[in-house]
């Protein structure tokens, strides 16, 4: 089964500071890759799908990046509001495979 | 608006069963697939399996072939998860989650969750 590893685990940050978060597939997807959000308590949200579409109402300091094995989430300026863990997931194939997850707080 | 409705928390002994609905709304219920995803306490989301709502076809996670079966009932427009031999590894919150009509993979809504604990 394809592994997808996310770096770093966890991320220290300031709010407007740009944020990037990195997705490894350990064989290449394509470009299907989806990231969610999971705030404290919440349920997962899809925020972005094709590796680069926003998902409908997902702000737009929120973007995605990468094809085949290597992606990247980035959040362009960071709100109080982002703190959260965040999750790629490969879905070109079952098994539907997460990654680890990178949970984001706020400096 | 589409909806995923779970049933409610559950306490298990070990080596019991146990067994999760998802009742869907607001869309047509065997134009999706539906996954469940678990997450357990202070962990990340594990993938457990996938069900075609029209085709009754199911995918499952390798670690639990055997111990999960994943079916649905049209007539009510409801999703089932029944995981078998329950350990203590097992206590975790289980969500139903839909997957698009272009991707079975890429859940676009998710159930409110439904938290499991597996004690004696």
């Amino acid at each position: 089964d394809i592994q997808m590893t996310q770096s770093p685990s966890s991320l220290s940050a300031s709010v407007g500071d740009r944020v990037t978060i990195t997705c490894r597939a350990s064989q290449g997807i394509g470009n299907y890759l989806a990231w969610y959000q999971q705030k404290p308590g919440k349920v997962p949200k899809l925020l972005i799908y094709a590796a680069s579409t926003l998902q409908s109402g997902v702000p737009s300091r929120f973007s995605g990046s990468g094809s085949g094995t290597d992606f990247t989430l980035t959040i362009s300026s960071l709100q109080s509001e982002d703190v959260a863990t965040y999750y790629c997931q490969k879905y070109n194939s079952a098994p539907y495979t997460f990654g680890q997850g990178t949970k984001l707080e706020i400096k | 608006q589409v909806q995923l409705v779970q049933s409610g928390a559950e306490v298990k002994e070990p080596g019991a069963s146990m067994k999760v609905s998802c009742k869907a709304s607001g869309y047509t219920f065997t134009s999706h697939g539906i996954s469940w995803v678990r997450q357990a306490p202070g962990q990340g989301l594990e993938w457990m399996g996938w069900i075609s709502a029209y085709t009754g076809n199911t995918n499952y996670a390798q670690k639990l072939q055997g111990r999960v079966t994943i079916t649905t009932d049209t007539s009510t427009s409801t999703a089932y998860m029944e995981l078998r031999s329950l350990r203590s590894d097992d206590t975790a919150v289980y969500y139903c989650a839909r997957g698009t009509i272009s991707a079975a993979g890429k859940f676009d809504y998710w159930g409110q969750g439904t938290l499991v604990t597996v004690s004696s």
